[in-house]
Order: C-alpha cells, then sequence, then structure tokens
C-alpha cells in the first residue's frame, strides 16, 4: 500500500512555544491531506482537510491561527501548533487518500505531543 | 446528525471468532472502511464495502447492510496480536469519514 511518513513521532515542548510536525507521501502524490487529533480513548477527530497550493479547511471549533496549516508540495503538508499550551497534548495523525475521493485513507505514523 | 454505535470493549479467546458490529447513521452514504489501531499508533486499513454482502480477506472479514445501516467485522483463528481497537467509519455524501471512538479488542490466552 502507499506509504505516508509523520515526523516527529514524539515531541515534548515547553508552553509557549511551537511544533511543526510535517506529513509526507512518499510512494504518491496526495492533492489533499487530512489533519486529525485523538484523545486517549476517543475518536480521531478531523482537524482540517489540507489542500495543495491553497488555503486548508478548517473543520467548526479548530482555530486557524493556532493550528497553521501549509501544503506546500504534492508530498509534503505541515501542522504548526503555535504558542502551545498543555491541552494540546494529544496525538496528531496525518492521513492522505490515494486516488479518488472514495479511495482509502492511509494514515502516518502520528505525532505525540506533549506540552509541559 | 451522524453517529456510529459500536460496543466499546470486547473480550475473545485465543483461536476463537469475534464479531465486531458496528449500527451507523451518516448524511449520504459512499461506503464504509474498518481499520485496526493499536495502542498509541495510528490506524491501518482492513477493509471497505460499498455494496450489501460479505467481503473476505484472509482471517479477516467484513459485512455491510445499507437498508440497515450495518455492518460487522468477523475476525476468525484470533491472535494475540489481534489485540487492538476498530474502528467503524462510514463515509458521507462529501466523501468525509466519520469516526467513532472505535471497539477495543482484547484477546486473552
Amino acid at each position: 500500500g502507499a506509504v505516508v511518513s509523520q515526523h516527529p513521532s514524539r515531541v515534548i515542548c515547553k508552553s509557549g512555544t511551537s511544533v511543526k510536525i510535517e506529513c509526507r507521501s512518499l510512494d504518491f502524490q496526495a492533492t489533499t491531506m487530512f489533519w486529525y487529533r485523538q484523545f486517549p480513548k476517543q475518536s480521531l477527530m478531523l482537524m482540517a482537510t489540507s489542500n495543495e497550493g491553497s488555503k486548508a479547511t478548517y473543520e467548526q471549533g479548530v482555530e486557524k491561527d493556532k493550528f497553521l496549516i501549509n501544503h506546500a508540495s504534492l508530498t509534503l503538508s505541515t501542522l504548526t501548533v503555535t504558542s502551545a499550551h498543555p491541552e494540546d497534548s494529544s496525538f496528531y495523525i496525518c492521513s492522505a487518500r490515494v486516488g479518488t475521493e472514495a479511495g482509502e485513507l492511509f494514515f502516518g505514523e502520528g505525532s505525540r505531543l506533549t506540552v509541559l | 446528525g451522524q453517529n456510529i454505535d459500536q460496543p466499546t470493549e470486547m473480550t475473545a479467546t485465543e483461536g476463537a471468532i469475534v464479531q465486531i458490529n458496528c449500527t451507523y447513521q451518516t448524511s449520504g452514504f459512499n461506503g464504509l472502511f474498518w481499520y485496526q489501531q493499536h495502542a498509541g499508533e495510528a490506524p491501518t486499513f482492513l477493509s471497505y464495502n460499498v455494496l450489501d454482502g460479505l467481503e473476505e480477506k484472509g482471517r479477516f472479514s467484513s459485512f455491510l447492510s445499507r437498508s440497515k445501516g450495518y455492518s460487522y467485522l468477523l475476525l476468525k483463528e484470533l491472535q494475540m496480536k489481534d489485540s487492538a481497537s476498530y474502528l467503524c467509519a462510514p463515509m458521507d455524501s462529501n466523501y468525509q469519514l466519520i469516526w467513532g471512538a472505535g471497539t477495543k479488542l482484547i484477546i486473552k490466552p
């Protein structure tokens, strides 16, 4: 199957700093990538849809100025958590779809963010 | 609204068979996915059903009834490594996947 790589897998930062998470499609081009957040024992929550060459589409309740998404190329999308706070500590996962809109989602390995 | 209903947790014995049920309500429907998620890891794809019926793939099978808004994942010859959460995710008319909290499956020796 297609490979999506996410980096870093774990990051610990101090409150008030910014953290960047990268998501790369390694063997295919992804015009659309999705960013999710997952708290322990809860469902995946879609944060935003990242579109190559255009602005991301954010879900209701997700602050676009806090969670900056950039999709500069067909193989790379980045999520920057700005001015991170302890409540932003979570598991962040990116995914990309291969082929049609109904194609399966391939997920990155996920990034566990801990804000002290 | 859109809704998914799966059991929170199930326990089964190594070597046995287990069926994880899922009922759903979505705005439109473009198929249903099952994903496996081990603790601390990202989900991995298991199956996709868009037509009614049973799809078999090795030890795992998935069934769909669109008219009933119902799907199940059947796992045979259970192995310890099958201990994970299983996520039922229907796709709505906008091709958005709707995620529930999943079913945590515990396999005992």
